[in-house]
């Protein structure tokens, strides 16, 4: 079956350390998406990457980097530099920039000891 | 910039109670909204979408949602809830390549 996999599903790292999440989608989309989900805040895009090799910032970018080097993967690093990095934190992807909707991975919960 | 908010935060149902949950959204242009539900313990799930056409949307699971333009209103119904309707349930609208998700509704039925 076709999908999106996020691995792993629980993160621990210590304050000051860099951690990058995986994405992993098997559906051949071109469009993939990481946002961070938050109690009370919903869902907020971190960045988003629309075509190999190319990615832009949404709107908490702050503190994060991606890479898209291949279609099928898109992971993310959290930095030290991210004030409040503990959330749980989704990978989405659709066929295309412009076409909804997205799939959703499991998420990973990262947390900040 | 354009948004979406849900008022609701937090709603407790009794099984076969009616749900409504509301979802306002604020700009112009071409209007692309959806539901999304996600289960405890389970990835997001697209309950229903709309891009244009019949207002009333229907949508997995007994859900449908009304596009009321003169209102900015998305909202989510459901004549009849079960238990296994327990989960937070999203709005989202898309603009310019990019979801913009409310802050969510948790729904809680108790049997």
């Amino acid at each position: 079956d076709g999908g999106i996999t996020q691995s792993p599903k629980y993160l621990f790292r210590k304050e000051g350390q860099n951690v990058t999440l995986s994405c992993e989608q098997n559906l051949n989309h071109d469009a993939m998406y990481w946002y961070r989900q938050d109690p009370g805040q919903g869902l907020r895009l971190i960045y988003y990457s629309q075509i190999v090799n190319d990615f832009q910032k949404g709107d908490i970018a702050e503190g994060y980097s991606v890479s898209r080097e291949k279609k099928e993967s898109f992971p993310l690093t959290v930095t030290s530099a991210q004030k409040n990095p503990t959330a749980f934190y989704l990978c989405a992807s659709s066929r295309t920039g412009g076409e909804q909707p997205q799939h959703f991975g499991d998420g990973t919960r990262l947390s900040i000891l | 910039a354009q948004s979406v908010s849900q008022h609701n935060h937090h709603v407790i149902l009794s099984e076969a109670a009616s749900l409504e949950l509301g979802c306002n959204y604020s700009y112009g242009g071409t209007v692309n909204l959806f539901w999304y539900v996600q289960y405890p313990g389970q990835h997001l799930q697209l309950l229903l979408k709309y891009f244009s056409g019949d207002p009333l949307v229907k949508g997995i699971k007994g859900f449908e949602a009304e596009f009321i333009k003169s209102k900015f209103s998305f909202n989510l119904r459901k004549p009849s809830v079960q238990w296994s309707d327990t989960a937070e349930y999203f709005c989202a609208g898309y603009e310019a390549d990019k979801l913009i998700f409310g802050t969510g509704t948790r729904l809680q039925v108790f049997p």
